[in-house]
């Protein structure tokens, strides 16, 4: 069953401070990862997309990392600022050519306090 | 980039009465559309693929009959939620792919910023 797991369900942390977003998934064929910001009332915004090759990617301040053979993916946010407070969504695509084949994971949700 | 547009940002309506949903890709042309619905605490959920100029595809499980689709062109989908009840209240997100991607995300989806439909 293809699934998408993320961890913690839930995550507070104090301004300033580094966390890690865990995401495990069992999902074939294997296309491609992308990790998602979704504030509160809004849309998803991708944060960063991963192939089966790549190990990491970085956006500012966000950090991706792709283990294709455990099947692992961890996004690391540095520095956390208040406006990082918001549901932090894994979404793996089963098939990079056919139409809507994502699987999402139920998020993180990440509050950051002052 | 690439942006969707939804309208309106959020509905209330009566039990019964019909809701339309607009979402339009701004800066680019979109052959393929998806609608989601998510519920609190929830991940997105597929509900349709919508094709321009062709039947939506719905996924197992949504009445095709109840959520109403058209894709009228490469920059419009609407979605109709008929006769609403109040367990249709939901947050519903569109996405759209640009139809000139492709290399290594072609199936790479903007999402517009959701539509909150409250159904008393």
């Amino acid at each position: 069953k293809n699934q998408v797991e993320q961890s913690p369900q839930s995550l507070i942390i104090l301004e300033g401070k580094n966390c890690t977003l865990q995401c495990n998934y069992t999902v074939s064929p294997f296309s491609n990862l992308r990790w998602y910001k979704q504030d509160t009332g809004r849309g998803p915004v991708s944060l960063t997309i991963m192939t089966f090759s790549e190990n990491t990617k970085s956006n500012g301040r966000y950090t991706a990392t792709l283990d294709a053979d455990t099947k692992q993916s961890s996004l690391h946010i540095t520095a956390s600022q208040l406006s990082d407070s918001a549901s932090y969504i894994c979404v793996v695509s089963r098939d990079g050519g056919s139409q809507g084949n994502l699987i999402f994971g139920k998020g993180t949700k990440l509050s950051v306090k002052p | 980039g690439a942006v969707v547009s939804q309208h309106p940002s959020w509905v209330i309506c009566k039990s019964g009465t019909s809701v339309k949903i607009e979402c339009r890709s701004l800066d680019f042309q979109a052959t393929t559309m998806f609608w989601y619905r998510q519920f609190p605490k929830q991940s997105l959920m597929l509900m349709a693929t919508s094709n321009e100029g062709s039947k939506a595809t719905y996924e197992q499980g949504v009445e095709k009959d109840k959520f109403l689709i058209n894709h009228a062109s490469l920059t419009l989908s609407t979605l109709t939620v008929t006769s609403a009840h109040p367990e249709d209240s939901s947050f519903y997100i569109c996405s759209a792919r640009d139809a000139r991607l492709g290399g290594v995300a072609p199936d790479t989806q903007y999402f517009g910023p959701g539509t909150r439909l409250t159904v008393l």
